[in-house]
């Protein structure tokens, strides 16, 4: 198994610009997260999926931030414009269900700069 | 907001030595507490799941314990090795939001030789 797969590992753009970001869960995991991990705050979780429906969006920071999950098989994180203080590395995670023993399988991060 | 918290923030210990950290979280609606294990520039591994109160568990010279009455999990290191060197992280699941995992801001350990 290729595990979960995130593209681009490093993402460098302008403030204002759009930016997009990827994931590919485990193929049959039914769960789809996305954090954001940043000194101060840690690794903070931004919205989940279940079965490609958001579930629970609580953590987006704000309207410039959305996500898509079109089909089991990939995910769309996307800041539109994009701002300095987004700076952070984006992870995506995924897990085949909620039981006691279920763990969250991550992928390797984007690195996202916005100067 | 879920209060999850880990001590200390950082440690630095020469190899051999043995060490242990803290997570507290909070004792009520608890489900399962998770620790995982994130080297630089990798991305976060599971290390256990916890679910009982007094529950123990090992992988080779890594343990951890759990309180969930007093809302409390230790890990520890058992002659700490320069590959141990990473950032550790306990993750709290809730009864109400069993699908999400709310982590602490980590311990970062340091091992030298």
């Amino acid at each position: 198994d290729a595990g979960v797969i995130q593209s681009p590992r490093h993402e460098v753009t302008e403030m204002g610009q759009e930016v997009t970001l990827r994931c590919k869960p485990i193929s049959g995991h039914d769960y789809l997260f996305w954090y954001r991990q940043t000194m101060m705050r840690g690794l903070e979780l931004l919205i989940y999926f279940n079965n490609n429906v958001p579930i629970d969006d609580s953590g987006m920071p704000e309207d410039r931030f959305s996500a898509k999950m079109p089909n089991a098989s990939f995910s769309t994180l996307k800041i539109q414009p994009s701002e300095p203080r987004d700076s952070a590395v984006y992870f995506c995670a995924s897990s085949s269900g909620t039981g006691f023993y279920n763990e969250q399988f991550f992928g390797p991060g984007t690195r996202l700069t916005v100067l | 907001i879920l209060n999850v918290e880990q001590s200390p923030q950082s440690l630095h210990v020469q190899e051999g030595d043995s060490t242990n950290f803290t997570c507290s979280f909070p004792s009520s609606n608890f489900y399962a507490l998770h620790w995982y294990r994130w080297e630089t520039a990798k991305s976060p591994e599971a290390l256990f799941v916890m679910t009982l109160n007094g529950d123990e568990k090992k992988k080779g010279r890594i343990s951890a314990t759990l309180n969930t009455k007093e809302g409390y999990s230790y890990l520890y290191i058992k002659g700490s090795q320069p590959e141990d060197s990473a950032t550790y992280l306990c993750a709290f699941r809730g009864t109400g939001t069993a699908s999400k995992l709310t982590f602490g801001t980590g311990t970062r350990l340091q091992v030298t030789l």
